[in-house]
């Protein structure tokens, strides 16, 4: 039973244009989300995080907005760059869950086109 | 400069054969994990461990075993029970067990022969 879900396995976008990368979960308890990045062949970097406690985070071109009431939370990127291209995991953990209750989506793979 | 070195980045298996995936890391972590990853899968928790000399068990740690008798380093090894490892495995820490933030090495690819 899947608690983290990204949907959509992948999505193409413009360079220039906003990325909207979506994600969705079951368990109300978690009360801490990360997005992850990865290239082919690397491990995944961390991108940005949120708490429950708001509902933005942003840093630089990379926002996450958070909707606790529809358990769901997306990352913006604006704008897109052919860099970007990459697989993007949602992950999220509960409280006292520590970084061994981190659990990841299935990861869905940006492509943005020069 | 810091980071977590995994080797190698290539495996091959034989059937029955054990092998061992290595990480290490100079971060001062405390905390390191070991994840498996399939094609179109999220990351799986194989084991992890929080302090030298402890470890427990993943949501997956079954066909593998792993030890801790160095804060740096954390081996993971594919035993011959394991009957499908192909799979992207990959080395994390963090500072404590309580932080979420996880740095990761490049990962170990791991085919069967």
């Amino acid at each position: 039973d899947q608690q983290v879900k990204q949907n959509s396995p992948s999505l193409s976008v413009q360079e220039g244009r906003i990325s909207i990368l979506n994600c969705d979960y079951t368990n109300s308890m978690f009360d801490y989300f990360l997005w992850y990045k990865k290239y082919p062949a690397e491990g995944p970097t961390f991108l940005i995080s949120i708490s429950s406690i708001k509902d933005k985070n942003e840093d630089g071109r990379f926002t996450v907005f958070l909707n606790k009431s529809a358990k769901h939370l997306s990352l913006h990127i604006v704008p897109s760059q052919p860099g970007d291209s990459a697989v993007y995991f949602c992950a999220a953990s509960a409280p006292q869950g520590g970084s061994e209750k981190l659990v990841f989506g299935k990861g869905m793979k940006l492509t943005v086109n020069p | 400069d810091g980071g977590i070195t995994q080797s190698p980045k290539y495996l091959f298996r034989k059937e029955g054969q054990n092998v061992t995936l290595s990480c290490e890391q100079n971060l001062n972590h405390d905390a390191m994990y070991w994840y498996r990853q399939d094609p179109g899968q999220g990351l799986r928790l194989i084991y992890y461990s929080q302090i030298v000399n402890d470890f427990q068990k993943g949501d997956i740690a079954e066909g593998y075993s792993v030890s801790r008798e160095k804060k740096e380093s954390f081996p993971l090894t594919v035993t011959s029970a394991q009957k499908n490892p192909t799979a992207f495995y990959l080395c994390a820490s963090s500072m404590g067990p309580t932080n979420e933030k996880l740095f990761f090495g490049s990962g170990t690819q791991l085919s069967v022969l």
